[in-house]
Formats: structure tokens, C-alpha cells, sequence
């Protein structure tokens, strides 16, 4: 059974950087998956952040894409997000996710969700 | 810049009535990558229906998904009171994920 396990400080400063990892368990970081981080701001709707391959391959949403960066760690099977420059409004709840490109690349497994707030 | 919008933004029914959601996109898509997902509150999204009209695995059947080119619907027949959510689209081309703002489905 596959699983994913957010973790990282759930307060962050204003222009600080927010970093997050996502453990995988049940399932090889390195098989043929695509793995995805998704955010929810507060009582708003899913952003999708960008995608990473377990070569290091990643792609980002543009609207972010200058202050995104995704990492993977093979060794301990989990992937990575650093987002800089932070402000209110990357104050969400972040999601790992896994791609299912067998299914038309939709999302499939999702962790359950890490609450970051941008605050002084 | 693509925009999936869904509509209406809340709907209320009872259980036992169907629902009809709409998600409407900006230019016509290739209807295998268009995915919909129900959300309950405090819980990660759920995947429902992929490649518009094939319900995930363990998804009742009274949830069905259609359509075509910029208009996609996601029907729930009968609904129960556990189908109460928000629901959203989403769409996936090159490299990129796009969701719906969302449609809410509330109790009457």
C-alpha cells in the first residue's frame, strides 16, 4: 500500500524559505512515477506547484517556477519542495502526491497534508 | 493562459436527488486528460473520475463523468449523505496541472 508522509516546520517567516519533505512508503521512489506537490490556501481552491522524476527531472508551474525548487532523495526514498521569498499568501496546506500516468497523469495518492503559515 | 471553470460555485440538494457539475475549459482539450476529485472538509482530495469518464478504483458507480472539447460533467446520481464535498476538475497538459476553482455540494 502505498503511502506519502508530509513533514517541515509548519511556521515559516515572511521572505524566509518554506521546505518540505514527502516520505514514500510501499512503493520505490524510482519506479516510473512522477511525484507532484499541490497546495491549498485556506478555505480556497488546489494550486498545482510542479513535479519531480526520480532522476532529478522536474517541471514547475510558472506562476512559481522562480521560487521552486524540487528535490529527490533515492537513499531514503522522499522528495523535496523549497519555496523562497515567502509571503501571506503561500500560507496553505501542502500536499505530496503521487502521478499516475497510467491513468492520463492524474493524482492518485495524496499525503494527507502539511499546514505551513507565512507569519512574523 | 488555461483556466478550467466550474460551475455552479455551491449547489444545494437533498440526498437522494441527482447532481449535475460542470467544468467548462478555456480551449478544447484532449478529453483522456480531464480527472475529477471530491474533497471533504479537513481531508486530502479523492480521485474520482480520470480520462473523463472512468470512475478510479472503488468509485460508486453513481458517479459518472462525460464530455468532450470544452465541456465536461460530473453527475452524481441519487446522492448519499457521504457525497456532500467539494468537487474539482482538473486538466493535465505538457508539463502542466490545472484545477477548477471548485464546485460545492451542500445539503438542503
Amino acid at each position: 500500500q502505498v503511502q506519502l508522509q508530509e513533514s517541515g516546520p509548519g511556521l515559516v517567516k515572511p521572505s524566509g524559505t518554506l521546505s518540505l519533505n514527502c516520505a514514500v512508503s510501499g512503493v520505490s521512489i524510482s519506479n516510473t512515477n512522477w511525484w507532484s506537490w499541490v497546495r491549498q490556501p485556506p478555505g480556497k481552491g488546489l494550486e498545482w506547484i510542479g513535479e519531480i522524476y526520480h532522476s532529478g527531472s522536474a517541471n514547475y508551474n510558472p506562476s512559481l517556477k522562480s521560487r521552486v525548487t524540487m528535490t529527490v532523495d533515492k537513499s531514503r526514498n522522499q522528495f523535496s519542495l523549497s519555496l523562497s521569498s515567502v509571503t501571506a499568501a503561500d500560507t496553505a496546506v501542502y500536499y505530496c502526491v503521487r502521478e499516475a500516468s497510467w491513468l492520463f497523469n492524474v493524482f492518485d495518492i495524496w499525503g494527507q497534508g502539511t499546514m505551513v503559515t507565512v507569519s512574523s | 493562459e488555461f483556466v478550467l471553470t466550474q460551475s455552479p460555485g455551491a449547489l444545494s440538494l437533498s440526498p437522494g436527488e441527482g447532481a449535475t457539475l460542470s467544468c467548462r475549459a478555456s480551449q478544447s482539450v484532449s478529453s483522456s486528460f480531464l480527472a475529477w476529485y471530491q474533497q471533504k472538509p479537513g481531508q486530502a482530495p479523492r480521485l474520482l473520475i480520470y480520462d473523463a469518464s472512468s470512475r478510479a478504483t472503488g468509485i460508486p458507480d453513481r458517479f459518472s463523468g462525460s464530455g468532450s472539447g470544452t465541456d465536461f460533467t460530473l453527475t452524481i446520481s441519487r446522492l448519499e449523505p457521504e457525497d456532500f464535498a467539494v468537487y474539482y476538475c482538473q486538466h493535465y497538459d505538457n508539463s502542466l496541472y490545472t484545477f477548477g476553482q471548485g464546485t460545492k455540494l451542500e445539503i438542503k
